[in-house]
């Protein structure tokens, strides 16, 4: 069965360091995946996608994320954070043979001034 | 574009009570909607999938007569919370998905709270 991990539960960085958070999928075949991010109280936003092609992919708000097949990992990154994105932000993908999103456990950000 | 709006975003409701959510896409046809619920500090957690004309498919574990969900268009999905209780108090969210394709957009959320 598909399986999203997010090994990280918080993550904290200072503002203007770089970010990683970790995404590691189980799958046979290339999955679909995406990144999403959820501000407190808030719905979840869609920041990228990676569906085929170019393993690097470039999303919103400054954010990237690079697929990567040998290690099974599809991690967010972003070269300087900014107080605004503290935020949980969750990894998804799509259940074989239907529409339906298996989403990691999410990550939370938190950011020092 | 790709905008999911949600109301109302905060409710509260008395115990015994029941309380409609809607779900709508404003500026596509959604052939799937979802609706999550979840818990603080946790993943969303998902209830059921409805398409368009069809009954829902709830998710083990969810009480069909409980969370009633009708997809009676293609830009409107409610979901009602029979006899509320103050166990159902929660965060609900829905999303939707456009024919064709995985991902999935979210409305901002429901806070409710039955007292």
């Amino acid at each position: 069965a598909q399986s999203v991990t997010q090994p990280d539960i918080h993550i904290t960085v200072s503002e203007g360091a770089s970010l990683e958070l970790r995404c590691n999928y189980s799958y046979g075949a290339t999955p679909y995946l995406f990144w999403y991010v959820q501000s407190p109280g808030q719905g979840l936003q869609l920041l990228l996608k990676y569906f085929s092609g170019d393993t690097l992919v470039q999303g919103i708000k400054g954010f990237e994320a690079e697929f990567k097949r040998s290690q099974s990992s599809f991690n967010l990154r972003k070269p300087s954070v900014h107080w605004s994105d503290a935020a949980e932000y969750f990894c998804a993908t799509p259940e074989d043979s239907s529409y339906k999103l298996i989403f990691g456990s999410g990550t939370r950000l938190l950011v020092r001034p | 574009g790709a905008v999911v709006s949600q109301h109302p975003s905060r409710v509260i409701c008395k115990s015994g009570t029941s309380v409609k959510i809607e779900c709508r896409s404003l500026d596509f046809q959604a052939t799937t909607m979802f609706w999550y619920r979840q818990f603080p500090k946790q993943s969303l957690m998902l209830m059921a999938t409805s398409n368009e004309g069809s009954k829902a498919t709830y998710e083990q574990g969810v009480e069909k007569d409980k969370f009633l969900i009708n997809h009676a268009s293609l830009t409107l999905s409610t979901l009602t919370v029979t006899s509320a209780h103050p166990e159902d108090s929660s965060f609900y969210i829905c999303s939707a998905r456009a024919g064709g394709s995985y991902e999935q957009y979210f409305g901002p959320g429901t806070r409710l709270t039955v007292t």
